[in-house]
Protein backbone atom coordinates (compact mmCIF):
# COMPACT_ATOMS: atom_id res chain seq x y z
CA UNK A 1 0.00 0.00 0.00
CA UNK A 2 1.51 3.22 -1.40
CA UNK A 3 -0.46 5.53 1.20
CA UNK A 4 -1.84 7.21 -2.13
CA UNK A 5 -6.16 6.99 -1.73
CA UNK A 6 -7.44 6.99 -5.24
CA UNK A 7 -11.81 6.96 -5.50
CA UNK A 8 -13.56 5.48 -7.48
CA UNK A 9 -11.40 2.62 -8.26
CA UNK A 10 -13.93 1.96 -11.43
CA UNK A 11 -16.25 4.14 -13.82
CA UNK A 12 -18.20 3.66 -16.24
CA UNK A 13 -20.03 6.27 -18.33
CA UNK A 14 -21.00 7.75 -21.20
CA UNK A 15 -19.38 10.10 -23.93
CA UNK A 16 -20.63 13.37 -23.22
CA UNK A 17 -20.44 13.12 -19.64
CA UNK A 18 -18.35 14.47 -17.26
CA UNK A 19 -16.83 12.70 -14.14
CA UNK A 20 -14.58 13.68 -10.97
CA UNK A 21 -11.56 11.83 -9.77
CA UNK A 22 -10.04 11.88 -6.48
CA UNK A 23 -6.68 11.70 -5.02
CA UNK A 24 -5.87 11.94 -1.43
CA UNK A 25 -2.16 12.14 -1.10
CA UNK A 26 0.03 10.45 1.27
CA UNK A 27 0.30 12.22 4.84
CA UNK A 28 2.94 15.02 4.43
CA UNK A 29 3.27 14.87 0.64
CA UNK A 30 2.84 18.61 -0.42
CA UNK A 31 2.84 17.35 -4.36
CA UNK A 32 -0.24 15.68 -6.53
CA UNK A 33 0.09 13.99 -9.86
CA UNK A 34 -1.99 12.90 -12.51
CA UNK A 35 -0.79 10.51 -14.88
CA UNK A 36 -3.18 8.87 -17.77
CA UNK A 37 -2.44 4.72 -18.61
CA UNK A 38 -3.75 3.87 -21.74
CA UNK A 39 -2.47 1.03 -23.92
CA UNK A 40 -1.82 3.32 -27.53
CA UNK A 41 -0.29 5.90 -25.71
CA UNK A 42 1.32 4.47 -22.40
CA UNK A 43 2.06 6.55 -19.20
CA UNK A 44 1.55 10.11 -20.14
CA UNK A 45 2.34 13.01 -17.48
CA UNK A 46 -0.87 15.35 -16.89
CA UNK A 47 -0.61 17.68 -14.01
CA UNK A 48 1.17 18.17 -11.14
CA UNK A 49 0.22 20.47 -8.05
CA UNK A 50 2.35 21.64 -5.46
CA UNK A 51 0.45 23.02 -2.04
CA UNK A 52 -2.72 24.35 -3.89
CA UNK A 53 -1.02 26.00 -6.94
CA UNK A 54 -0.25 24.15 -10.24
CA UNK A 55 3.32 23.73 -10.83
CA UNK A 56 3.65 21.64 -14.26
CA UNK A 57 1.53 20.59 -16.69
CA UNK A 58 2.00 18.10 -19.07
CA UNK A 59 -0.08 16.45 -21.79
CA UNK A 60 -3.48 17.47 -20.40
CA UNK A 61 -6.35 17.83 -22.72
CA UNK A 62 -8.39 21.21 -22.25
CA UNK A 63 -11.98 19.71 -21.31
CA UNK A 64 -9.62 18.37 -18.47
CA UNK A 65 -8.97 20.15 -15.60
CA UNK A 66 -7.47 19.69 -11.61
CA UNK A 67 -7.30 21.12 -8.34
CA UNK A 68 -5.68 20.77 -5.17
CA UNK A 69 -7.52 21.91 -2.37
CA UNK A 70 -6.17 23.13 1.23
CA UNK A 71 -6.52 20.03 3.26
CA UNK A 72 -3.94 18.65 -0.11
CA UNK A 73 -6.09 16.33 -1.52
CA UNK A 74 -6.62 17.03 -5.73
CA UNK A 75 -9.40 16.15 -7.71
CA UNK A 76 -9.39 15.66 -11.50
CA UNK A 77 -11.77 16.77 -13.71
CA UNK A 78 -12.88 15.09 -17.28
CA UNK A 79 -15.84 16.35 -19.54
CA UNK A 80 -17.16 16.33 -22.55
CA UNK A 81 -16.13 12.35 -22.60
CA UNK A 82 -14.96 10.54 -25.47
CA UNK A 83 -14.56 7.12 -25.96
CA UNK A 84 -10.53 7.82 -26.63
CA UNK A 85 -10.62 9.16 -22.94
CA UNK A 86 -11.02 5.47 -21.69
CA UNK A 87 -8.10 5.00 -19.68
CA UNK A 88 -6.31 4.18 -15.99
CA UNK A 89 -5.99 7.66 -14.18
CA UNK A 90 -3.22 7.35 -11.54
CA UNK A 91 -2.07 10.10 -8.67
CA UNK A 92 0.59 10.50 -7.45
CA UNK A 93 2.43 11.77 -4.71
CA UNK A 94 6.22 12.55 -4.03
CA UNK A 95 8.88 12.66 -1.08
CA UNK A 96 12.00 14.75 -2.01
CA UNK A 97 14.86 12.68 0.20
CA UNK A 98 18.71 12.29 -0.24
CA UNK A 99 18.03 9.71 -3.06
CA UNK A 100 15.98 12.49 -5.13
CA UNK A 101 12.45 12.99 -5.31
CA UNK A 102 10.33 9.51 -5.49
CA UNK A 103 6.35 9.35 -6.72
CA UNK A 104 4.54 6.88 -5.21
CA UNK A 105 1.29 5.67 -7.34
CA UNK A 106 -1.92 5.04 -6.02
CA UNK A 107 -3.80 2.14 -7.17
CA UNK A 108 -5.63 4.15 -10.23
CA UNK A 109 -9.21 4.75 -11.45
CA UNK A 110 -9.97 2.42 -14.68
CA UNK A 111 -12.17 4.94 -16.90
CA UNK A 112 -14.53 3.23 -19.76
CA UNK A 113 -16.45 5.64 -21.66
CA UNK A 114 -19.37 4.18 -23.90
CA UNK B 1 10.33 16.59 -27.57
CA UNK B 2 11.83 14.12 -25.06
CA UNK B 3 11.52 10.86 -26.52
CA UNK B 4 12.32 7.61 -23.97
CA UNK B 5 12.42 4.02 -25.98
CA UNK B 6 12.66 1.08 -24.10
CA UNK B 7 13.70 -2.71 -25.43
CA UNK B 8 12.75 -4.62 -26.04
CA UNK B 9 8.80 -4.11 -25.21
CA UNK B 10 7.95 -8.03 -24.47
CA UNK B 11 10.29 -10.65 -23.07
CA UNK B 12 10.12 -14.29 -22.23
CA UNK B 13 12.65 -15.66 -20.17
CA UNK B 14 13.52 -19.01 -18.47
CA UNK B 15 13.64 -18.71 -15.11
CA UNK B 16 17.21 -19.10 -13.93
CA UNK B 17 18.77 -17.12 -16.73
CA UNK B 18 20.25 -13.48 -16.90
CA UNK B 19 19.06 -10.52 -19.20
CA UNK B 20 19.21 -6.38 -19.83
CA UNK B 21 16.49 -4.08 -20.38
CA UNK B 22 17.66 -1.41 -22.50
CA UNK B 23 16.31 2.48 -21.70
CA UNK B 24 16.82 4.72 -24.19
CA UNK B 25 16.48 8.89 -23.86
CA UNK B 26 17.03 11.70 -26.28
CA UNK B 27 17.45 14.27 -24.11
CA UNK B 28 19.92 15.55 -21.66
CA UNK B 29 18.93 14.40 -18.21
CA UNK B 30 20.77 13.09 -14.98
CA UNK B 31 17.53 11.73 -13.21
CA UNK B 32 16.29 8.16 -14.24
CA UNK B 33 13.79 6.40 -12.40
CA UNK B 34 12.69 2.69 -12.68
CA UNK B 35 9.16 1.25 -11.57
CA UNK B 36 7.33 -1.87 -11.79
CA UNK B 37 3.93 -2.67 -12.84
CA UNK B 38 2.00 -5.52 -11.62
CA UNK B 39 -1.06 -6.31 -13.66
CA UNK B 40 -4.14 -4.56 -12.72
CA UNK B 41 -2.07 -2.54 -10.27
CA UNK B 42 -0.24 0.34 -9.35
CA UNK B 43 3.54 1.16 -10.33
CA UNK B 44 5.84 0.85 -7.92
CA UNK B 45 9.14 2.55 -7.59
CA UNK B 46 12.18 0.69 -7.73
CA UNK B 47 15.24 2.59 -8.47
CA UNK B 48 15.78 6.29 -8.82
CA UNK B 49 19.05 7.21 -10.58
CA UNK B 50 20.84 10.55 -10.04
CA UNK B 51 24.54 10.51 -11.82
CA UNK B 52 26.45 9.14 -14.09
CA UNK B 53 27.57 5.88 -13.15
CA UNK B 54 24.85 5.70 -11.04
CA UNK B 55 24.82 1.67 -10.38
CA UNK B 56 21.93 0.60 -7.70
CA UNK B 57 21.30 -3.02 -6.73
CA UNK B 58 18.40 -4.28 -5.18
CA UNK B 59 17.88 -8.10 -4.82
CA UNK B 60 17.85 -9.89 -8.38
CA UNK B 61 17.77 -6.49 -10.06
CA UNK B 62 20.73 -4.26 -10.85
CA UNK B 63 20.25 -0.51 -12.72
CA UNK B 64 22.68 1.50 -14.17
CA UNK B 65 22.99 5.11 -15.72
CA UNK B 66 24.99 6.40 -18.24
CA UNK B 67 23.88 9.70 -19.03
CA UNK B 68 26.76 10.56 -21.91
CA UNK B 69 25.13 7.46 -23.81
CA UNK B 70 21.93 8.49 -22.64
CA UNK B 71 20.81 4.69 -21.54
CA UNK B 72 20.08 3.25 -18.58
CA UNK B 73 19.94 -0.62 -17.88
CA UNK B 74 18.21 -2.85 -15.91
CA UNK B 75 19.65 -6.16 -15.34
CA UNK B 76 18.10 -9.25 -14.03
CA UNK B 77 20.52 -12.10 -12.40
CA UNK B 78 18.82 -15.92 -12.13
CA UNK B 79 15.24 -14.71 -12.74
CA UNK B 80 12.29 -16.03 -10.96
CA UNK B 81 9.04 -16.18 -11.56
CA UNK B 82 8.04 -13.60 -8.76
CA UNK B 83 9.84 -10.48 -11.26
CA UNK B 84 7.53 -11.18 -13.96
CA UNK B 85 5.55 -7.80 -14.61
CA UNK B 86 6.32 -4.73 -16.81
CA UNK B 87 8.86 -2.18 -15.84
CA UNK B 88 9.49 1.00 -16.99
CA UNK B 89 11.66 3.51 -16.79
CA UNK B 90 11.16 7.23 -16.61
CA UNK B 91 13.03 10.20 -17.34
CA UNK B 92 12.45 13.57 -15.89
CA UNK B 93 13.55 16.36 -18.25
CA UNK B 94 12.97 19.34 -16.15
CA UNK B 95 15.78 18.91 -13.91
CA UNK B 96 13.63 19.92 -10.60
CA UNK B 97 12.35 16.96 -9.55
CA UNK B 98 9.63 14.12 -10.84
CA UNK B 99 7.24 16.84 -12.45
CA UNK B 100 6.76 15.83 -15.68
CA UNK B 101 8.94 12.47 -15.67
CA UNK B 102 8.36 11.20 -19.50
CA UNK B 103 7.55 7.12 -19.17
CA UNK B 104 8.90 4.27 -22.00
CA UNK B 105 6.22 2.18 -22.88
CA UNK B 106 7.39 -0.46 -20.40
CA UNK B 107 9.09 -3.99 -21.12
CA UNK B 108 6.25 -6.69 -20.46
CA UNK B 109 8.62 -9.47 -18.69
CA UNK B 110 7.48 -13.26 -18.33
CA UNK B 111 9.45 -15.53 -16.57
CA UNK B 112 8.50 -19.13 -16.88
CA UNK B 113 9.82 -22.08 -15.31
Amino acid sequence: DSGVTQTPKHLITATGQRVTLRCSPRSGDLSVYWYQQSLDQGLQFLIQYYNGEERAKGNILERFSAQQFPDLHSELNLSSLELGDSALYFCASSVVGLQGEKLFFGSGTQLSVL
Amino acid sequence: ELKVEQNPLFLSMQEGKNYTIYCNYSTTSDRLYWYRQDPGKSLESLFVLLSNGAVKQEGRLMASLDTKARLSTLHITAAVHDLSATYFCAVDMTGGGADGLTFGKGTHLIIQP
